[in-house]
């Protein structure tokens, strides 16, 4: 799986869009781009992913740019709650195998009032 | 509501003396997979599952067993818990071939 790179940490203000960047130069025409967040100790929890096209759900919108190298995600009103660490992962879909998610060590996101 | 339970949260024991900690998820997901997670290592994978009786070996399986008699229950056994497996353990469960995971709240493990 492609390898990615993000900032250690961010600072938002409550209320505005965060918008959180991943570099995965290395990324292959058959492997997607995923983003899960952790809350403190809590278990990842999946946020969105996508493979060419820009997604978006109830939490996030996910922007790819067209070579694929880096891709955005941005949380349109970010609140309190939105306090997190933000993992960017890409991987190829196996059928077989260990189909293990590789966490980095992510954005630390902060929120502030 | 779509969920995987695990128990205990938290777990206080003494080396030497086996635990096990359960895994059950209520998808129908046929994968599923055991991670630990410490400070400066982030999440390593332990041991997956990607089916019922077919188990294979993670990235750190060193100390651990696991079994899949039921496709919704994946427990893992510290057969003789050493203070070096003392971390925050997570089970997830996705269906096969998809990133997509559900993940558990996690268990604090101490072994003293």
């Amino acid at each position: 799986d492609a390898k990615t790179t993000q900032p250690p940490s961010m600072d938002c203000a409550e209320g505005r869009a965060a918008n959180l960047p991943c570099n995965h130069s290395t990324i292959s025409g058959n492997e997607y781009v995923y983003w899960y967040r952790q809350i403190h100790s809590q278990g990842p929890q999946y946020i969105i992913h996508g493979l060419k096209n820009n997604e978006t759900n109830e939490m996030a919108s996910l922007i790819i740019t067209e070579d694929r190298k880096s891709s955005t995600l941005i949380l349109p009103h970010a609140t309190l709650r939105d306090t997190a660490v933000y993992y960017c992962i890409v991987r190829v879909p196996l059928i077989q195998g260990a189909q293990k998610l590789v966490f980095g060590q992510g954005t630390r996101l902060t929120i502030n009032p | 509501e779509a969920q995987v339970t695990q128990n205990p949260r938290y777990l206080i024991t003494v080396t030497g003396k086996k635990l096990t900690v359960t895994c059950s998820q209520n998808m129908n997901h046929e994968y599923m997979s055991w991670y630990r997670q410490d400070p400066g290592l982030g999440l390593r994978q332990i041991y997956y599952s990607m089916n019922v009786e077919v188990t294979d070996k993670g990235d750190v399986p060193e100390g651990y067993k696991v079994s899949r008699k039921e496709k919704r229950n994946f427990p893992l056994i510290l057969e003789s818990p050493s203070p070096n497996q003392t971390s925050l353990y997570f089970c997830a469960s996705s269906f096969q071939g998809t990133g997509r995971a559900f993940f558990g709240q996690g268990t604090r493990l101490t072994v003293v």
